[in-house]
């Protein structure tokens, strides 16, 4: 059952872009939305969340915009570099359980 | 560097063998999950532990499969009679136990178990 639908698949931006990665879920009673970063032979990373009481949370490059009525929250990233070149996982949990969903993931490409 | 530690970081097993996957927390976590990753997929939550206790195993085969997470020692995810289908990234990660932070879940670095 997947709960967090992640889109697209990959995408290749160019340097300087933007680059935004968009997840749907199902469950409302998710509560906390973590964007992971993972590279290859790496373990993922976490790299910025947000919780529903906000629509929008900023660090540095990194921009997670969440829309609680469409169910949706999307990963910008500003000025994309070639270092961001990775995989980006959304996930979505429910505090009370600890039990957390995560999208498929995009592989993202940033050509110089 | 206190960082979520899992070893061995490869694994090669022959069929039938059994597969054991370490995993430490960071230090001050009590809260252990489990996730299976295929190539070009997505994790796939396996199993939640919290210190001598099994919280949630539903992502976890039925058959074969076992984790336990000791009051010492780090815990462990055990595959008896390994099969090729077996073949991913095992990743562990941690939480704090309390609090907001509980949310937060950091990743180790994975096992790669191939099976042969």
């Amino acid at each position: 059952q997947q709960q967090v639908k992640q889109s697209p698949q990959s995408l290749i931006v160019q340097k300087g872009g933007i680059s935004i990665i968009n997840c749907a879920y199902e469950n409302t009673a998710f509560d906390y939305f973590p964007w992971y970063q993972q590279f290859p032979g790496k373990g993922p990373a976490l790299l910025i969340a947000i919780r529903p009481d906000v629509s929008e949370k900023k660090e540095g490059r990194f921009t997670i915009s969440f829309n609680k009525s469409a169910k949706q929250f999307s990963l910008h990233i500003m000025d994309s570099q070639p270092g961001d070149s990775a995989t980006y996982f959304c996930a979505a949990s429910v505090s009370w359980d600890n039990d957390m969903r995560f999208g498929a993931g995009t592989r993202l490409t940033v050509k110089p | 560097n206190a960082g979520v530690m899992q070893n061995p970081r490869h694994l090669v097993r022959r069929r039938g063998q059994e597969a054991r996957l370490r995993c430490s927390p960071m230090k001050g976590h009590s809260h252990v999950y489990w996730y299976r990753q295929l190539p070009e997929e997505g994790l796939k939550f396996m199993v939640y532990l919290q210190k001598e206790n099994i919280i949630d195993e539903s992502g976890m085969p039925k058959e074969r499969f076992s984790a336990e997470f000791p009051k010492e020692g780090p815990s462990i995810l055990r595959i008896q009679q390994v099969v090729r289908g077996d073949s991913a990234a095992y990743f562990c990660a941690s939480s704090p136990s309390v609090g907001l932070a509980g949310y937060e879940q950091y990743f180790g670095p994975g096992t790669r178990l191939t099976v042969t």
